[in-house]
């Protein structure tokens, strides 16, 4: 079965720090991936998509197939970075398989 | 552009009675999907409707099903409700369910406790 996996279920960092939000899938085909976030008291939204190989606010992933990693990463966090990061599968359709979460803390 | 909109925004119910959600798509949007989301968990696939019909459905029982209208808003039902039914449940809409990729749009979400 399809899995997302994210292994953090925190990440606490100072701002300007680098930042890394990790996320490996299972998946037996050609995999679509994606990054949602959701800001405190905000709906959840995307982020970015690795079709879209782009950058968003600062944030970048890139798709490591042999790996299987599609980890989310930004070289100098900010405080409005703070919030609820998915990583996310697309089975098929839109129908996507989230990861359990990772909660972004940057500290001034 | 209206978002997406969903209500109630809470709701509680006693355990074996049967609920509605109801979720409004986005202006254009043709396709509407529903997740679950258990505290502490990532949103989960419940099903998916386009043009008013279903179009995959998640590893949920029969008795969560819905329905999706000809102005593409769309409704949640779930019977016999269980004290595990108790989550958020978030409506997002798409600009076409036949397109790989679409972004999805999600609604604030309704908060289902069941007693």
């Amino acid at each position: 079965a399809q899995r997302v996996t994210q292994p953090e279920k925190l990440l606490s960092v100072f701002k300007g720090a680098p930042v890394e939000l990790k996320c490996n899938y299972s998946y037996s085909g050609s995999p679509e991936l994606f990054w949602y976030v959701q800001y405190s008291r905000q709906r959840l939204q995307l982020l970015l998509r690795h079709i879209s190989r782009e950058s968003i606010k600062g944030f970048t992933a890139d798709l490591n197939k042999g790996e299987t990693s599609f980890h989310l990463k930004k070289p100098f966090a900010q405080e409005e970075d703070s919030a609820m990061y998915y990583c996310a599968l697309n089975e098929g359709f839109q129908k996507l398989v989230f990861g359990t979460g990772t909660r972004l803390l940057v500290s001034p | 552009e209206t978002g997406v909109t969903q209500s109630p925004t809470h709701l509680i119910k006693t355990r074996g009675q049967q609920v509605t959600l109801r979720c409004s798509s986005q202006s254009g949007h043709n396709t509407v999907s529903w997740y679950q989301q258990a505290l502490g968990q990532g949103p989960q696939f419940i099903f998916q409707y386009y043009r008013e019909e279903e179009n995959g459905r998640g590893n949920f029982p029969p008795r969560f099903s819905g329905l999706q209208f000809p102005n593409y808003s769309s409704e949640l039902n779930v019977n016999a409700l269980e004290l595990d039914d108790s989550a958020l449940y978030l409506c997002a809409s798409s600009l076409d369910g036949r397109e790989w990729g679409s972004p999805l749009h999600f609604g604030n979400g309704t908060r289902l406790t069941v007693t």
